[in-house]
């Protein structure tokens, strides 16, 4: 099993650019999140789902889209990136209560 | 989810036992203890959780006291490569509570030789 998979773990953008995280897991979890991290914090929950064709807002949900039709994939998009989203995301799957996270992926928003 | 304390940095000697603290004192009757570690930059990696009882497994020993109001996890024989933040976190059970859990800042443990 790859686990969680997360792509691209590094990616610049100029303000404005719009792209996706791609993000994959293998263990037929339903549960899947995505977080971000900016320097010297914790993780902030960006947009969570309980299952295919379900979605909810977390924490700090502005800015973000997700959208869940398979069980597998559970990709992030930025519309319009701006500076403030220059952070690293990162996905996690879950089965019950214990989270499995991806390597992460870096962006930097110009 | 209730909040939790934890102290933001804590120093252990390489071999001896790491002792973590945690405040949950609103924890409520249905919620979970989880503890998590993140390694310099790498996803957080699961540790251990609890809910009354006190558990171990391979990795960590987690202590809850009676009244749930707070924890210890306790790395019997720290090692240089446990250096890292480590996150207690409090999860209701079940339902939308999956996947959704709240970091805080968390305590950095440093082993040193």
């Amino acid at each position: 099993n790859a686990g969680v998979t997360q792509t691209p773990k590094f990616q610049v953008l100029k303000t404005g650019q719009s792209m996706t995280l791609q993000c994959a897991q293998d263990m037929n979890h339903e549960y899947m999140s995505w977080y971000r991290q900016d320097p010297g914090m914790g993780l902030r929950l960006i947009h969570y789902s309980v299952g295919a064709g379900i979605t909810d807002q977390g924490e700090v949900p502005n800015g973000y889209n997700v959208s869940r039709s398979t069980t597998e994939d559970f990709p992030l998009r930025l519309l319009s990136a701006a500076p403030s989203q220059t952070s690293v995301y990162f996905c996690a799957s879950s089965y019950a209560g214990e989270l499995f996270f991806g390597e992460g992926s870096r962006l930097t928003v110009l | 989810d209730a909040k939790t304390t934890q102290p933001p940095s804590m120093d252990c000697a390489e071999g001896r036992a790491a002792n973590l603290p945690c405040n949950h004192s609103t924890i409520s009757g249905n919620e979970y203890v989880y503890w998590y570690r993140q390694i310099h930059s790498q996803g957080p990696q699961y540790i251990i959780h609890g809910l009354k009882n006190n558990e171990t497994n391979e990795m960590a020993s987690l202590i809850i006291t009676e009244d749930r109001k707070s924890s210890t996890l306790i790395l019997p024989h720290a090692t240089l490569r446990d250096t890292a933040v480590y996150y207690c976190i409090v999860r209701g059970a079940g339902g939308t509570s999956y996947g959704k859990l709240t970091f805080g800042q968390g305590t950095i443990l440093t082993v040193h030789p």
